[in-house]
């Protein structure tokens, strides 16, 4: 399986936007690039995916390289409540088996007030 | 929609002891999994199912049994549990079908083994 590499912890101030760095070199052409995150004490909650062009949705902006070796999820304007472990996960496209997830150690976001 | 559940909260166990650890969703999803958390570290397979009848074994799967006999209920089973086995126990489902993106979780069992 295809791997990411993130910073193990980032700092950010509220209402400030906030860009999360995730590297996976060695990606396929068929590997989706997830993001989840895991607020302290609850289950991880997914955040936003994308294939190969940038994606938007209510919660964040995914930014995808051109050579799809790096992506960078976007929080526009972070809140005390965005602190959390954020994980960068490759899935294979497809069905079945390839819905698993293969969670790194992530990200820790603090959101100074 | 309740989304994904888990029972019990928490749960303390004695070396030996066998349990189960419940998860259920109701959202007819067809894919679902249990992970484990350890602290400061990132969540494990450890066994999932693409459909009732169906389970295949994760990235930890030792000392951890399963059966998927509804699509709505999918069981783990600690046969005789052990100290190693202490640790944050989550459930998830997806849909099958389609490219949508989104697991989701359950709020997870916190369990202890003496």
């Amino acid at each position: 399986d295809a791997k990411t590499t993130q910073p193990n912890s980032m700092e950010s101030n509220e209402e400030e936007p906030v860009h999360l760095p995730c590297n996976h070199s060695t990606i396929s052409g068929t590997d989706y690039i997830h993001w989840y995150r895991q607020l302290p004490s609850q289950g991880p909650e997914y955040v936003i995916h994308g294939l190969t062009s940038n994606v938007n949705n209510r919660m964040a902006s995914l930014a995808i390289a051109e050579d799809r070796k790096s992506s960078t999820l976007i929080l526009h304007r972070a809140t005390l409540r965005d602190a959390a472990v954020y994980y960068c996960i490759l899935r294979r496209r497809g069905g079945g088996s390839n819905y698993k997830l293969t969670f790194g150690k992530g990200t820790l976001l603090t959101v100074n007030p | 929609n309740a989304g994904v559940t888990q029972t019990p909260k928490f749960q303390v166990l004695k070396t030996g002891q066998s349990m189960t650890l419940q998860c259920a969703q109701d959202m007819n999803h067809e894919y679902m999994s249990w992970y484990r958390q350890d602290p400061g570290m990132g969540l494990r397979l450890i066994h999932y199912s693409v459909g009732a009848g169906i389970t295949d074994q994760g990235e930890v799967p030792n000392g951890y049994n399963v059966s998927r006999s509804t699509t709505e209920d999918f069981p783990l089973r600690l046969l005789s549990a052990a100290p190693s086995q202490t640790s944050v126990y989550f459930c998830a489902s997806r849909t099958s079908g389609g490219e949508a993106g989104e697991q989701f979780f359950g709020p997870g069992t916190r369990l202890t083994v003496l």
